[in-house]
């Protein structure tokens, strides 16, 4: 079945640290793939996404790249800032669903 | 003007009551979903309708049924309210083949007492 796996959390960093989440799936067919993001009580934002092989998604100085031949999609920041502070969830999309890894929280200590 | 708009945000109720969650989209998509997530923050799908029909159902027990009246409104009712219902349901709407992600609302905290 299509399924999304992520690195285990908790993660804790301190502000301007280089940040990597990884995140890995399984999939039958050619899925898009997404960051969400869910800042403590709050719902689901879309942080970024691509559709194919080597695209580039980024927003706010996040970037993923769809990488086929590895089935991964890790999400790296450069210099992470204290309000990156969330749940960040790696997803695909296939047929007619959103299926979504367990989610690594993030806490970046000033 | 909030996207995809559920109510109420919080719902505390006893074992065994029946309660209804509302959801609203005005972004025109055709698809919407209802997602429960649990006390470890995992997300699972729970259901999602097109154009007011069924689409998926992930195997939720028959205490939930999903209403849809029309395609911008997904209503979800539970019956007989369990303990392990506690949760946040999350309501979300795509429009086409979803490759531009999904919307979500803000989540319903149901808790049961």
């Amino acid at each position: 079945g299509n399924s999304v796996t992520q690195m285990e959390g908790p993660v804790t960093l301190s502000e301007e640290a280089f940040l990597t989440i990884n995140c890995t799936y399984t999939a039958t067919g050619y899925p898009s793939l997404f960051w969400y993001v869910q800042y403590p009580g709050e719902g689901l934002q879309l942080l970024l996404k691509a559709t194919k092989a080597d695209d580039k998604g980024s927003n706010k100085g996040f970037e993923a790249t769809y990488r086929k031949e590895t089935t991964s999609f890790h999400l790296e920041k450069g210099s992470v800032q204290v309000s990156d502070s969330a749940v960040y969830f790696c997803a695909l999309s296939l047929v007619q669903k959103l299926v979504f890894g367990q989610g690594t929280r993030l806490t970046i200590n000033p | 003007d909030t996207a995809v708009s559920q109510t109420p945000k919080y719902l505390v109720t006893q074992m065994g009551n029946d309660k209804s969650i509302k959801c609203e989209q005005n972004l025109g998509h055709d698809t919407m979903y209802w997602y429960k997530q649990d006390s470890k923050k995992f997300l699972k799908i729970m259901f999602s309708y097109n154009n007011k029909e069924l689409i998926i159902n992930e195997t939720v027990p028959n205490r939930f049924s999903p209403k849809s009246p029309d395609k911008a409104h997904l209503n979800l009712h539970i019956n007989s309210l369990e303990l392990g219902d506690s949760a946040v349901y999350f309501c979300a709407s795509s429009q086409g083949e979803n490759r531009d992600g999904y919307t979500f609302g803000s989540g319903t905290r149901l808790t049961v007492v």
